[in-house]
């Protein structure tokens, strides 16, 4: 069975500066994989997902990711932090296509400071 | 706009009590999901439906039930025998081969 680990609880980063946020899977194949953001109180939104081709996959709000199958990880990238980007943010794994085989990391909570 | 609703936003049970949490989609995908998040953890799946009249439990079935009646509507019951029922729900759907949208969540509170 698949699984996700995200080492970072909760980073805190100033306005402006780079931002890396990591994701190591466990899975034998070449997952199905993606980013989703949570607004405090909302549900998740989709900044980006990786099913094969090209391991840089840009998404929304100007984040991308890289799929490194040597490494199993899938971080998360940001060149520059705006004050809107504070949010919790998970990282999912997918054996396959099919949603009821997602499994999600526990979560990495981002501070933005002004 | 398509999208998924979930209601109430907030609900209140009482210790005993059933409750329904509804979510609907005008998205037309056919599969649907609950999940339930609780703090510093990630999202649990509950149930998960693929087609109209079918469901299957996930992995922290016991003490919720489902129904899939019409293809836009996935309600899910929390019963009394939900031991710890305090989270944040969550109802999701998609496309076969394709990512995971979700509503905007219920918060449910147990009295």
């Amino acid at each position: 069975a698949q699984s996700v680990t995200q080492p970072d609880i909760h980073i805190t980063v100033s306005e402006g500066a780079s931002l890396e946020l990591r994701c190591n899977y466990s899975y034998g194949a070449t997952p199905y994989l993606f980013w989703y953001v949570q607004s405090p109180g909302q549900g998740l939104q989709l900044l980006l997902k990786y099913f094969s081709g090209d391991t840089l996959v840009q998404g929304i709000k100007g984040f991308e990711a890289e799929f490194k199958r040597s490494q199993s990880s899938f971080n998360l990238r940001k060149p520059s932090v705006h004050w809107s980007d504070a949010a919790e943010y998970f990282c999912a794994v997918g054996a396959t296509n099919y949603g009821q085989n997602f499994v999600f990391g526990p979560g990495t909570r981002l501070s933005v400071l002004p | 706009d398509g999208g998924i609703t979930q209601s109430p936003k907030y609900l209140f049970r009482k210790e005993g009590q059933n409750v329904t949490l509804s979510c609907e989609q005008n998205l037309n995908h056919d599969a649907m999901y609950w999940y339930r998040q609780d703090p510093g953890q990630g999202l649990r799946l509950i149930y998960y439906s693929q087609i109209v009249n079918d469901f299957q439990k996930g992995d922290i079935a016991e003490g919720y039930s489902v129904s899939r009646e019409k293809k836009e509507s996935f309600p899910l019951t929390v019963t009394s025998a939900q031991k710890n029922p305090t989270a944040f729900y969550l109802c999701a759907s998609s496309i076969t081969g394709s990512e995971l949208f979700f509503g905007e969540g219920s918060r449910l509170t147990v009295l």
